[in-house]
């Protein structure tokens, strides 16, 4: 079975300040992670994914995650938040190769000037 | 890049109506696409697996004769939500996989959702 938990249901950052979304997962074969971000009125975008190469993935935006087996997580980074990153934010976890997607409950992230 | 469409955006019936809510994919054909319901605060839920022609496959728990699922062309796909009640308010996402592309997670594409208010 799989399951993918975001440890927070909303952060809330300054301008220029780091980003930091928890996600934790749980899975029977050997997952395939991905973020999402959903902008108001706007389709799911895909941020990054890990699919068992680099365990550091860079995403779009200058965001990225890294996927620590041993704690089973994968945190989505950010260096200096943007007002234009404000959204909400999904972790998804899925086998590799398939397609069952299980997301998570999403994180809201405010970005405040 | 590959954009998909939902219609309407938001709609409000009354209870015991139905209501039809289209998926298409506008630049690209999709075999495959699938209906996503969201609640308040809480993550998407795969409803069901619309394959171009064939019937559709349902998660469990998910009703087949209260969500009617129509994928008759490679660029559409349609829900129905029949005899609607206010338990059904939900923001419902399609999302669609293009053809010829190997099926995975990171090969959907996703609609911008509707937002369904049973009265």
């Amino acid at each position: 079975a799989q399951s993918v938990t975001q440890l927070d249901s909303h952060v809330s950052v300054s301008e220029g300040t780091p980003v930091l979304l928890r996600c934790n997962y749980s899975s029977s074969y050997s997952p395939s992670l991905f973020w999402y971000v959903q902008h108001p009125n706007k389709g799911l975008q895909l941020l990054l994914k890990y699919t068992s190469a680099a365990t550091l993935v860079k995403g779009i935006n200058g965001f990225e995650a890294e996927f620590k087996k041993s704690e089973t997580s994968f945190h989505l980074t950010k260096p200096s938040a943007h007002m234009s990153d404000a959204a909400e934010y999904f972790c998804v976890v899925s086998e590799t190769g398939g397609f069952k997607t299980i997301f998570g409950a999403g994180t809201r992230l405010f970005v405040k000037a | 890049g590959a954009v998909v469409s939902q219609h309407p955006s938001r709609v409000i019936c009354k209870s015991g109506t139905s209501v039809k809510i289209e998926c298409r994919s506008l630049d690209f054909q999709a075999t495959t696409m699938f209906w996503y319901r969201q609640f308040p605060k809480q993550s998407l839920m795969l409803m069901a697996t619309s394959n171009e022609g064939s019937k559709a496959t349902y998660e469990q728990g998910v009703e087949k004769d209260k969500f009617l699922i129509n994928h008759a062309s490679l660029t559409l796909s349609t829900l129905t939500v029949t005899s609607a009640h206010p338990e059904d308010s939900s923001f419902y996402i399609c999302s669609a996989n293009p053809r010829g592309v190997v099926m995975s997670t990171d090969t959907q594409y996703f609609g911008p959702g509707t937002r369904l208010t049973v009265l």
